[in-house]
């Protein structure tokens, strides 16, 4: 088990572009999460699958962005029509099902757009 | 609304100084609380799971403890070193949904001086 992976690491994009991120979680996790992160700032909710199934999305998730968890393994963040405001580290997470576990996370994805 | 306040948010001590990080949120009921640790341009390693039956949890030089009546926590970091400068987060599962979703104070960032 080698944890949450995320990637790309960094992206670099201009204004008006579409990106597509991926969270691989770790395999026996059901649960996985997406958030933002500003400088200086904790990590803000986006949204949340329970294995395929999108259950809960923040107001913070625009209609230009989507994210999909096909047959429950891995997810993908989509950003289209990418701003200036969208800069921000994206970090996905990952947990069991039961209230008792925690959380990993993974190492994010750095979007910056120019 | 869960609120999750942290303070000091920025600390500087000299290296083998013992410090105390503060951590408070305004609800409660929660299952757990989980410190965190964050690099610059990184993301999230968890550091330690509370579970709000306990009222510490230990590993190695870090110690957390939970008070959960009065919405406090504290993380206490023995004898410093520069190694563990870095942001420290805290996060609660949000009690008022079923998704457990995180929420995250702003952090306190520490810088342990040689």
């Amino acid at each position: 088990d080698t944890g949450v992976s995320q990637d790309p690491r960094h992206k670099i994009t201009k204004r008006g572009q579409n990106v597509t991120f991926r969270c691989d979680p770790i395999s026996e996790h059901n649960r996985l999460y997406w958030y933002r992160q500003t400088l200086g700032q904790g990590p803000e909710f986006l949204t949340y699958f329970q294995n395929e199934a999108q259950l809960e999305k923040s107001r913070l998730l625009s209609d230009r962005f989507s994210a999909e968890r096909p047959k429950g393994s891995f997810s993908t963040l989509e950003i289209q029509r990418t701003e200036q405001g969208d800069s921000a580290m994206y970090l996905c997470a990952s947990r069991p099902t039961g209230a008792n576990y925690g959380y990993t996370f993974g190492s994010g994805t750095r979007l910056t757009v120019v | 609304k869960q609120e999750v306040t942290q303070i000091p948010a920025a600390l500087s001590v000299p290296e083998g100084e013992n410090l105390v990080l503060n951590c408070s949120f305004t609800d409660s009921a929660i299952y757990n609380l989980q410190w965190f640790r964050q690099d610059p341009g990184k993301g999230l390693t968890s550091l330690l799971l509370i579970q709000s039956s306990q009222r510490e949890q230990t590993s190695g030089r870090l110690n957390a403890s939970l008070d959960k009546s009065s919405g406090r926590s504290t993380l206490y970091i023995a004898a410093s070193q520069p190694g563990d400068s870095a942001t420290y987060l805290c996060a609660v599962p949000d009690p008022g949904g079923a998704t457990n979703k995180l929420i995250f104070g702003t952090g306190t960032l520490l810088a342990v001086q040689p």
